[in-house]
């Protein structure tokens, strides 16, 4: 079946410090894979996106990896600080035109100032 | 540009009572979409709209109803609240690829 988990979950980094949170996913047929951030008493909020074309994607302070063979994603936080503290989610659709997104569980960053 | 406004933001319901969430969206989107969130837990997809007119199950769907009768309006109803209802409720939309989440919707079934 389908299904999206994480490796961990909490993760308690340094301020400063890089930060790598990790996601498993199943479906092979899955061509499109986003990272949302979701704080205390709030929404999730988009953070990047690949497709699965790609293996690599860079915003601003963060890197998105996409390893295809062993179905990994993974979301790099460069130099996190105490407002990347929230609860990060990865998800997993079949692209545009099939607009079930699926989420996995979370995992819980917690920033030590 | 408010964005994606949900209502009420909190709701304490009896069980069997009726109720409808309230999403509402000022950007144009096709695509809308209810989630709930248990402790602990990611969101699970409820329903699903590509357009007005448009509706579709998602992961968990029972003792759930939607309509879209407009592109900026997605409510979903409850016709027999449950105890296992019990959740927040977030609505989203979605452009091309961002989503955009609405504040969310505590409700409580007792």
């Amino acid at each position: 079946g389908e299904s999206v988990g994480l490796h961990l979950p909490t993760l308690s980094v340094q301020e400063g410090d890089n930060s790598i949170i990790n996601c498993a996913y199943s479906n092979s047929a899955s061509d499109y894979f986003i990272w949302y951030k979701q704080e205390s008493g709030k929404g999730p909020q988009f953070i990047i996106d690949i497709r699965s074309n790609m293996d690599k994607r860079q915003g601003q302070r963060v890197t998105v990896l996409l390893n295809k063979t062993v179905k990994h994603l993974s979301l790099q936080i460069a130099a996190t600080q105490p407002g990347d503290s929230a609860v990060y989610f990865c998800a997993e659709n079949k692209g545009t035109s099939y607009d079930k997104v699926i989420f996995g569980p979370g995992t819980s960053l917690s920033v030590i100032p | 540009n408010a964005g994606v406004t949900q209502t009420p933001k909190f709701q304490v319901l009896k069980t069997g009572q009726s109720m409808t969430l309230q999403c509402a969206q000022d950007m144009n989107h096709e695509y809308m979409s209810w989630y709930r969130q248990d402790p602990g837990m990611g969101l699970r997809l409820i329903h699903y709209s590509v357009g007005a007119g448009i509706t579709d199950q998602g992961e968990v769907p029972n003792g759930y109803n939607v309509s879209r009768s407009t592109t900026e309006d997605f409510p979903l109803r409850l016709l027999s609240a449950a105890p296992s209802q019990t959740s927040v409720y977030f609505c989203a939309t979605r452009g091309n690829t961002e989503a955009f989440f609405g504040q969310g919707t505590r409700l409580t079934v007792v």
